[in-house]
C-alpha cells in the first residue's frame, strides 16, 4: 500500500543552525504535501505546504523543497531557536486527494 | 474564532461499553476525517468524509464507525472498545480537495485522549 517514509526520527541542533528533514512517498499521483509542528501536549498545526506542481516554497525560516521524479519533499528550517523544538510530520495526500498518508514524525531538539 | 472543537478531552471506558467522541467545525469546510495518534507510527487516518452523507475508510477503520449527517459534525462512535483502542484522537476539517486550487490543510481539534481498561 502507499506509504509515507520520514527521516530522521530524532535530531538535535545547536540554535542558529539549520534543520533539515526529508521524506519520501510512494504514490506518483500525490498532489499535495503539508508540513505540521506538534509541541508537547497540543494539536499538529500546519506551518507549510507545497503543490506537486512547485518546486520550492518558503515562507520566513521554513522552506519546503519538492522533487516529483524521485518522489521526495524535505522541510528546510534556518537560523533555529528553541522554539521550534517540537515534531514535525509531513504527510502526502493520495487516492485523488481524499486519503492522507503522514509520516512517523521527526522530534526536533533545538540546544540554546 | 476558526475552530474544530472535540469533546471529551480525557475519557476512560470499560471494554465493550459503546462511547461516542464528538467533533464539530464551524469553517464550513466540507471534508472532515479522524485521527489516531500513537507513540512511533504518526497519525493514522481512521475515516474520513467528502461531504454530508459521504464518508471512507482510512487506513485503519476497524472497530469504529463514523456519521456525517451535518456539514458541521463528525461523530466517531466505538460500539464495542477494546484495549488496542487506548490512544489520542484527533478531528480535523480542511477545504475539500476536490476543490480546486487552495490550501488544504488541516485544523485540527484540540484531541481526546482515551484509555480503555
Amino acid at each position: 500500500g502507499e506509504n509515507v517514509e520520514q527521516h530522521p526520527s530524532t535530531l538535535s541542533v545547536q540554535e542558529g543552525d539549520s534543520a533539515v528533514i526529508k521524506c519520501t512517498y510512494s504514490d506518483s499521483a500525490s498532489n499535495y504535501f503539508p508540513w505540521y509542528k506538534q509541541e508537547l501536549g497540543k494539536r499538529p498545526q500546519l506551518i507549510i505546504d507545497i503543490r506537486s506542481n512547485v518546486g520550492e516554497k518558503k515562507d520566513q525560516r521554513i522552506a519546503v523543497t519538492l522533487n516529483k521524479t524521485a518522489k521526495h519533499f524535505s522541510l528546510h528550517i534556518t537560523e533555529t531557536q528553541p522554539e521550534d523544538s517540537a515534531v514535525y510530520f509531513c504527510a502526502a495526500y493520495i487516492g485523488g486527494g481524499f486519503k492522507t498518508i503522514f509520516g512517523a514524525g521527526t522530534r526536533l531538539f533545538v540546544k540554546a | 474564532e476558526a475552530q474544530v472543537t472535540q469533546n471529551p478531552r480525557y475519557l476512560i471506558t470499560v471494554t465493550g461499553k459503546k462511547l461516542t467522541v464528538t467533533c464539530s467545525q464551524n469553517m464550513n469546510h466540507e471534508y472532515m476525517s479522524w485521527y489516531r495518534q500513537d507513540p512511533g507510527l504518526g497519525l493514522r487516518q481512521i475515516y474520513y468524509s467528502m461531504n454530508v452523507e459521504v464518508t471512507d475508510k482510512g487506513d485503519v477503520p476497524e472497530g469504529y464507525k463514523v456519521s456525517r449527517k451535518e456539514k458541521r459534525n463528525f461523530p466517531l462512535i466505538l460500539e464495542s472498545p477494546s484495549p488496542n483502542q487506548t490512544s489520542l484522537y484527533f478531528c480535523a476539517s480542511s477545504l475539500s480537495p476536490g476543490q480546486g486550487a487552495g490550501n488544504y490543510g488541516y485544523t485540527f481539534g484540540s484531541g481526546t485522549r482515551l484509555t480503555v481498561v
